[in-house]
């Protein structure tokens, strides 16, 4: 079945340290985004990517890092210069280079900095 | 801004009572799209709304946009505790490559 898989579900992570969040998607989609969620907020986008080898920050880029070296892969890095890192991060895709089709999301990463 | 808001942010019903929420924006929006979140889940597509005054429906879901494109909302007819959750809209940015959500409506409805 086609889809998008994250990994790891649950993540702890001391302060200080830096963490890679998997996401990658068998849809064949151009499209690939990251979404942060917070309690009793939206979705807030922190980077996206239409093509490979090229990706354009969001709303909330600062402290994070990303990669598009493969069409089915768009891992996120969570860097030690985030100032508030947990929460619950969504990777999304859609199909072509325009958000102009419904999100596909994964199942999400629950990131806990302890 | 490029938000939309949307109201209310938690609504509690009685199974088999309506429900509604409400996505509203400053300025014209090209399209909506409204989301599904179970408690614990990830987002799922529902549905996407483009022409002015449409209106779609899903089973007891109904979806409609406003004739001036600057709202929309979702309205569920009798609801199931299978409808539990959090619902969000979604604008297109100005630019087109990428949605911006709304702070979503929780559902909780009580057997």
């Amino acid at each position: 079945d086609g889809g998008i898989t994250q990994s790891p579900k649950y993540l702890f992570r001391k302060e200080g340290q830096n963490v890679t969040l998997s996401c990658e998607q068998n849809l064949n989609h151009d499209a690939m985004y990251w979404y942060r969620q917070d309690p009793g907020q939206g979705l807030r986008l922190i980077y996206y990517s239409q093509i490979v080898n090229d990706f354009q920050k969001g709303d909330i880029a600062e402290g994070y890092s990303v990669s598009r070296e493969k069409k089915e892969s768009f891992p996120l890095t969570v860097t030690s210069a985030q100032k508030n890192p947990t929460a619950f991060y969504l990777c999304a895709s859609t199909m072509g280079g325009q958000a102009n089709y419904g999100y596909t999301f994964g199942s999400g990463t629950r990131l806990t900095v302890v | 801004g490029q938000q939309v808001m949307q109201i209310p942010q938690y609504q509690h019903v009685q199974e088999g009572e309506d429900f509604t929420t409400y996505c509203n924006s400053s300025t014209t929006l090209s399209n909506i799209q409204w989301y599904k979140q179970r408690p614990g889940g990830h987002p799922v597509f529902l549905i996407q709304l483009v022409k002015s005054g449409e209106v779609k429906k899903q089973k007891r879901l109904t979806f409609q946009f406003g004739e001036a494109k600057k709202n929309s909302s979702l309205h569920i007819t009798a609801t199931q505790t299978t409808d539990v959750g959090t619902y969000f809209c979604a604008r297109l940015s100005n630019t087109g490559n990428q949605f911006y959500f709304g702070t979503g409506t929780s559902l909780t409805v009580i057997p």
